[in-house]
């Protein structure tokens, strides 16, 4: 069956300073990854998706990005945090094809500050 | 364009039944619904492709309509369990002739004793 792994589960960190989350997927080949933020009582707003290594495609301009070095790893990342960064990071998988389900990792906490 | 969710949030005693709808401006080919608790992950609860679909799981179903372009979920004799935030997520076209998901902003459920 198939896993999806995220970490760390909660991150604190200060304004200016880098990020760096990590995804993994095992149990399948050559999924679609995604990147979702979510502010506190808000909706799911996508951020990046990938649909190969190396394919990276951006949603929303910001000073995140992320990279997709091998098959089932995706990594989000920023180089200077800013406080509207904060939120719950969640990584997601899909199998290539028309219905596109996610499947979610249990999610990064950041908190900027 | 997100589809849009209503109501936003609904609150209900336990055995109460609960509807939730969700609507598109654009033409709907899938409609997924998904719930997450508090502090959690969303979770797939199940997608409906063809128009006229109902589909269910004991208490918890769904319908699709694709000539209004929405979907609702059924929520009958709701249990405690049943509180949290339901989204529901279509597909919309995208770059390169891709599509890629997007999320109503969410209805927040709480089932009281």
């Amino acid at each position: 069956s198939q896993t999806i792994h995220q970490w760390p589960a909660t991150l604190v960190q200060p304004v200016g300073s880098p990020l760096s989350l990590e995804c993994t997927v095992e149990g399948t080949s050559n999924p679609n990854l995604y990147w979702y933020r979510q502010a506190a009582g808000r909706g799911l707003q996508l951020l990046f998706y990938s649909v190969g290594i190396g394919q990276i495609s951006s949603e929303v301009p910001q000073n995140l990005s992320a990279s997709r070095p091998q098959d089932r790893q995706f990594i989000l990342s920023s180089k200077k945090l800013l406080l509207s960064d904060s939120g719950f990071y969640l990584c997601a998988w899909s199998l290539t094809g028309a219905t596109d389900t996610q499947y979610f990792g249990p999610g990064t906490r950041l908190t900027v500050l | 364009q997100q589809p849009v969710q209503s109501p936003q949030a609904v609150i209900l005693r336990e055995g109460e039944d609960a509807v939730i709808n969700c609507s598109s401006s654009k033409a709907l080919y899938s409609v997924h619904w998904y719930r997450q608790k508090h502090g959690e992950a969303p979770v797939f609860l199940m997608i409906l492709l063809k128009g006229g679909e109902q589909k269910g799981h004991e208490k918890i179903s769904a319908s699709f309509n694709e000539k209004k372009q929405q979907s609702s979920l059924y929520l009958t004799a709701s249990q405690l369990s049943y509180s949290g935030t339901y989204f529901c997520g279509t597909l919309i076209s995208a770059s390169g002739g891709s599509y890629i998901p997007t999320f109503g902003r969410g209805t927040s459920l709480i089932v009281h004793p």
